[in-house]
């Protein structure tokens, strides 16, 4: 079944323990992206992933790093969460498809709570 | 940047009426997407609209595009309390690789 999965679904941590939220897909995507998810703010994107060793700052990335070094995987990783970084993330992927139509397939969203 | 705003906010209907919602965006656009969430889980791609088209339908759901007004609405016909979701447009530009996401527009359908 095509998928993306993330681990760990829920996750409660405290302030500035290092913490990773992995992100895999089986359809062999080029593109990968993180968001979060805050009530009245939407989707805002954290980092995205336009294939192995190739990844670029999106409109939130303060305080979160990321890295693709295998097409499949794309972890998000807080170095030293704080309680602002409390959200619902959500790890996505798309194919390329040369003319940039192409859906995004999400995953189901990590909770994490930053005491 | 957030690229898409939905209006309303919040709607509330009853089953069987048809429930619309809007997105209105800021620059040109490559297309227009939209999506559905369920309470906290992941978001489910529902149609995609492109830059040079004007309609689009997928079932119960008609999407339209007016690129001289840079907005979008989602039509969902004879709804029903299954719909119950939050909708998202997401829209992107040439320049951009991943959508760019709105607020979102909570619908309610009353059984």
């Amino acid at each position: 079944e095509a998928q993306v999965t993330q681990n760990p679904r829920y996750l409660i941590t405290v302030t500035g323990k290092k913490l990773t939220v992995t992100c895999s897909q089986n359809m062999n995507h080029e593109y990968m992206s993180w968001y979060r998810q805050d009530p009245g703010l939407g989707l805002r994107q954290i980092y995205y992933s336009m294939n192995v060793e190739v990844t670029d700052k999106g409109d939130v990335p303060e305080g979160y790093k990321v890295s693709r070094k295998e097409k499949r995987n794309f972890p998000l990783i807080l170095e030293s969460p704080s309680p602002n970084q409390t959200s619902l993330y959500f790890c996505a992927s798309r194919r390329s498809t040369g003319t940039g139509h192409g859906e995004q397939f999400f995953g189901p969203g990590t909770r994490l709570t930053v005491l | 940047s957030q690229q898409g705003e939905e209006d309303p906010q919040a709607l509330s209907i009853q089953e069987g009426e048809n429930a619309t919602m809007n997105c209105s965006y800021k620059t040109s656009i490559n297309n227009l997407q939209w999506y559905r969430q369920n309470s906290g889980r992941g978001l489910v791609h529902l149609i995609l609209i492109r830059s040079n088209e004007r309609e689009k339908h997928s079932g119960r759901l008609r999407v339209t595009l007016d690129t001289s007004k840079k907005s979008s609405s989602l039509l969902i016909t004879a709804s029903r309390a299954a719909d119950t979701a939050s909708y998202f447009c997401a829209t992107k530009t040439g320049g951009s690789y991943i959508p760019t996401f709105g607020r979102g527009t909570s619908l309610i359908v009353h059984p």
